[in-house]
């Protein structure tokens, strides 16, 4: 049982080039997220899936796109990366049943560093 | 975009001394959660909370929802060095999957 995984852990890119972040969960879970982590302003949602076949912008998705393949895969698509994009890339997932009392607590993956110059 | 407001933003202790911590926002929240974050790693949740005025311990962590629905509270107690890191607040309303993020209380432990 690995939980949530990320690939890749680093990452280097040019302005302009394009890369796709992996994000998969084992637990059976409904919801995934991607977040985005810079110094001093905490956890950002970018995008999230409540479930298989959904995604639902979050505060800060200019830029980017992704991708719910299928119930354990979710993966957060720069098509021309900027410098602004550089930060650490977080998934998450959760159960967030819809009845009797949710269990949706997150569960991250260890993080995507990536660095745009 | 909206994010809570969590303080303190950072604080240095002393070993065996009490933290307390708190997040509040301007809107109702049905479900507290609190993570710590190591550095170099993904936020790991310490407890959740879904009812107003419940109290939970893990450990020597202590979490309470407030009863305003506003606000949520973290206590550590005894304090050792691997306390070190940063600890966020994370909040969810009624009738969405979104979660908001504090910007975090990072915590430095002197031994």
């Amino acid at each position: 049982n690995a939980g949530v995984t990320q690939t890749p852990k680093f990452q280097v890119l040019k302005t302009g080039q394009s890369m796709t972040l992996q994000c998969a969960q084992d637990m059976n879970h409904n919801s995934m997220y991607w977040y985005r982590q810079d110094p001093g302003m905490g956890l950002r949602l970018i995008y999230y899936s409540a479930s298989e076949g959904t995604t639902d912008k979050g505060e800060v998705p200019n830029g980017y796109n992704v991708s719910r393949l299928n119930k354990r895969e979710f993966s957060l698509r720069l098509e021309s990366a900027a410098p602004s994009q550089t930060s650490v890339y977080f998934c998450a997932s959760s159960e967030a049943r819809t009845s009797g009392r949710a269990s949706d607590e997150q569960f991250f993956g260890p993080g995507t560093r990536l660095t745009v110059l | 975009g909206q994010q809570l407001n969590q303080s303190p933003q950072s604080m240095f202790i002393q070993e065996g001394e009490d933290v307390s911590m708190n997040c509040t926002s301007s809107s109702i929240f049905n479900t507290w959660l609190w993570y710590k974050q190591d550095p170099g790693e993904g936020p790991v949740l310490l407890i959740a909370l879904y009812k107003a005025g419940e109290l939970t311990s893990n450990g020597r962590l202590t979490a309470q929802f407030g009863i305003t629905r506003k606000d949520s509270f973290l206590n550590i107690s005894a304090s050792i060095p691997s306390d070190v890191g940063i600890y966020f607040c994370a909040g969810r309303t009624s009738g969405t999957y979104k979660y908001i993020f504090g910007t975090g209380t990072r915590l430095k432990v002197l031994a």
